[in-house]
């Protein structure tokens, strides 16, 4: 069985600080992908990473970054800065060699100005 | 490039009827998947299809159906509605299982 844990359901912040999202797995798969995805209000879910289960190179892309760490079967999410446009509902997705998706809970980000 | 597009974005049926929902996946994608998603469970796997194959099931019961054709385009039907079938059903479509998923603005369902 796989499963995707995002301990927290709701996150507040005041523009411009850092805020890290929580994301952990359970997988017996050796070979899986990890994702995360943000959706806005009222919007669709956007495409934000992907990581497979070999490569656990950190990635930073402008002012987001991950943080993935096979030994504590983690994948966190840190946004730098924080701004206003950052709020949404943020999942961490599962997907092992079997091919089916699982996706946590999401973790509603809110910015406020 | 055109998104994800999926018909029709609201539908409301009442309890034992049957439904179904359409999602025209990005051009060149062959893989496409659908969630179901409510306040409650959050988003659920339902299945994926490739090349008009199903590739993947999520654990819905047999009332959940789909199919892809030829073009990629795919349907999900689901026979004798029940309350609890209300939610937003999502499309998404990729190149392969394992890429990365674009996804359509939903069919939001209401069962009455």
């Amino acid at each position: 069985a796989q499963k995707v844990t995002q301990a927290q359901t709701e996150i507040s912040v005041v523009e411009k600080e850092d805020v890290t999202l929580d994301c952990v797995y359970e997988t017996r798969d050796t070979t899986y992908y990890l994702f995360w995805y943000k959706q806005p209000p009222s919007g669709e879910l956007v495409f934000l990473i992907r990581r497979n289960s070999f490569d656990e190179q950190n990635e930073i892309s402008g002012r987001y970054s991950w943080n993935f760490q096979k030994s504590t079967s983690s994948f966190n999410f840190t946004i730098t800065a924080s701004q206003v446009v950052d709020s949404a509902v943020y999942f961490c997705a599962l997907k092992t060699n079997a091919g089916k998706s699982t996706f946590g809970d999401g973790t509603t980000l809110t910015v406020k100005p | 490039k055109a998104g994800v597009t999926q018909t029709p974005r609201y539908l409301i049926k009442t309890r034992g009827q049957q439904v179904t929902l359409s999602c025209s996946p990005i051009s060149g994608h062959r893989s496409v998947s659908w969630y179901q998603q409510t306040p409650g469970q959050g988003l659920q796997f339902l299945f994926e299809y490739f090349s008009e194959t199903q590739r993947n099931k999520g654990n819905f019961p047999g009332r959940f159906s789909g199919r892809q054709f030829s073009n990629s385009r795919s349907e999900m039907n689901v026979s004798t509605l029940e309350l609890g079938d209300s939610a937003l059903y999502l499309c998404a479509s990729s190149r392969d299982t394992f890429d990365e998923q674009f996804f359509g603005p939903g069919t939001r369902l209401t069962v009455l």
